[in-house]
This record gives structure tokens, C-alpha cells and sequence, in this order.
């Protein structure tokens, strides 16, 4: 069975500092990985994803994150934190071994920027 | 490009009465998926259409829920007889293949409280 984790519930960062949202996963074969953010009374929109190739994988509003296949990590970064970005995102995870594979989603981290 | 919209928006009913949710995905869209996220907790997948056709309702809590997606455009979801634990958000997504590494588009959700 795959799985994700998100450890940190909330996430508090000063605007302009760096930021990271955690994430790890687990699946028998090899991980589809995605974020997506959801921001007050919105739907959930799709950041990023890593699928193969380069670790380090760009998404929207400059964020980007790395895959880390020997800690099993996508941890969610961004260089400079806006206020603009707080919101509740979340990992989801999809196993590439083959047949029907659902997503997988984490509980979601809050991420709160203070000015 | 329209996105994923959902109606209503927010719905209270009281416990065994029954409601209907309604999602329409993006046009050419033959993917639909359905997700609940009870307060705090994570999103959890209920079931997933191909066209109208259900390739997965392994999520689905129990009989009480009714998915339809007659003609493979719109998809509704019954709840009936509705109970207390039935609260949540209810996400539809859509993406326009199957493939595991397309991203899923989500609606902005329908928010059920059962009282």
C-alpha cells in the first residue's frame, strides 16, 4: 500500500525567509510525486510534480521541490517567502508498478507567512 | 478554459435526508474522480470514472453513496440516508488521460454538514 506523510501540521515563516514543507512517501515500485496547494475557499491547485529525471523538479509561484529516493522525500521548498503564501498544501503520491494506481494523499500542512 | 466547478458550494442537511452533489469536469476531460477531506483529516479518494464508465469505486464508505455519470460529462454523488459522519469536503477532479503522471484538476469543493 502506498502512503504519504506531511509531519508538520503548520508551517510559520517570516516573508522573505526561505521555506520548506516537508513530505515522505511510500510505495512498493517507483513514486509519481505531486503538490498542489488549496487557498481559502478555493479548490486545490496543482504546483508540481516529479515523474522522472532531474531531482529537483520547478513548479508554479516559484516554488520547487526535491526527490530524494533514499530518504524517500519531496520536500516542498521555496527561496523567499510572500504573505501571499499561505495556504494549506498538500504531497500526494502515485505508484508507477504497473496497473491502476490511485492518488495518495498527505493530511496537509499549513503553511502561515507573517509580514 | 473553464475549470472544474461544483454545485453547491456548501449544503446543511439534516441527519437521513438525502443531497446531491454535482460536478462538472473540464470539457474533454474523460477522467473524474470524486475525494472527501473530513475536518483535519486527509483527502481521501472515493471513486474515479472513465467517461461514464467507473474504473474504481474502492473508496466508496458504504451504499448509503450513489455515484452517476450518465453520459460521461457531469457526474452527480447522492448521499442517502445522510449521517453525521458524512461532514466533510467533497472535491471533484478531472484530467484529461489516464496515465499516472497527469495531474489531476480540482473544483473548488462542496462543503456538507449533516446536523
Amino acid at each position: 500500500a502506498q502512503s504519504v506523510a506531511q509531519p508538520e501540521d503548520q508551517v510559520n515563516v517570516a516573508e522573505g525567509n526561505p521555506l520548506t514543507v516537508k513530505c515522505t512517501y511510500s510505495v512498493s515500485g517507483n513514486p509519481y510525486l505531486f503538490w498542489y496547494v488549496q487557498y481559502p475557499n478555493r479548490g486545490l491547485q496543482f504546483l508540481l510534480k516529479y515523474i522522472t529525471g532531474d531531482n529537483l523538479v520547478k513548479g508554479s509561484y516559484g516554488f520547487e521541490a526535491e526527490f530524494n529516493k533514499s530518504q524517500t522525500s519531496f520536500h516542498l521548498k521555496k527561496p523567499s517567502a510572500l504573505v501571499s503564501d499561505s495556504a494549506l498544501y498538500f504531497c500526494a503520491v502515485r505508484d508507477n508498478s504497473g496497473g491502476y494506481q490511485k492518488v495518495t494523499f498527505g493530511i496537509g500542512t499549513k503553511l502561515q507567512v507573517i509580514p | 478554459e473553464a475549470g472544474v466547478t461544483q454545485f453547491p458550494s456548501h449544503s446543511v442537511i439534516e441527519k437521513g435526508q438525502t443531497v446531491t452533489l454535482r460536478c462538472d469536469p473540464i470539457s474533454g476531460h474523460d477522467n473524474l474522480y470524486w475525494y472527501r477531506r473530513v475536518m483535519g483529516k486527509e483527502i481521501k479518494f472515493l471513486l474515479h470514472f472513465v467517461k461514464e464508465s467507473k474504473q474504481d469505486e474502492s473508496g466508496m464508505p458504504n451504499n448509503r453513496f450513489l455515484a452517476e455519470r450518465t453520459g460521461g460529462t457531469y457526474s452527480t454523488l447522492k448521499v442517502q440516508p445522510a449521517e453525521l459522519e458524512d461532514s466533510g469536503v467533497y472535491f471533484c477532479a478531472s484530467s484529461k488521460r489516464q496515465a499516472s503522471s497527469y495531474e489531476q484538476y480540482f473544483g473548488p469543493g462542496t462543503r456538507l454538514t449533516v446536523t
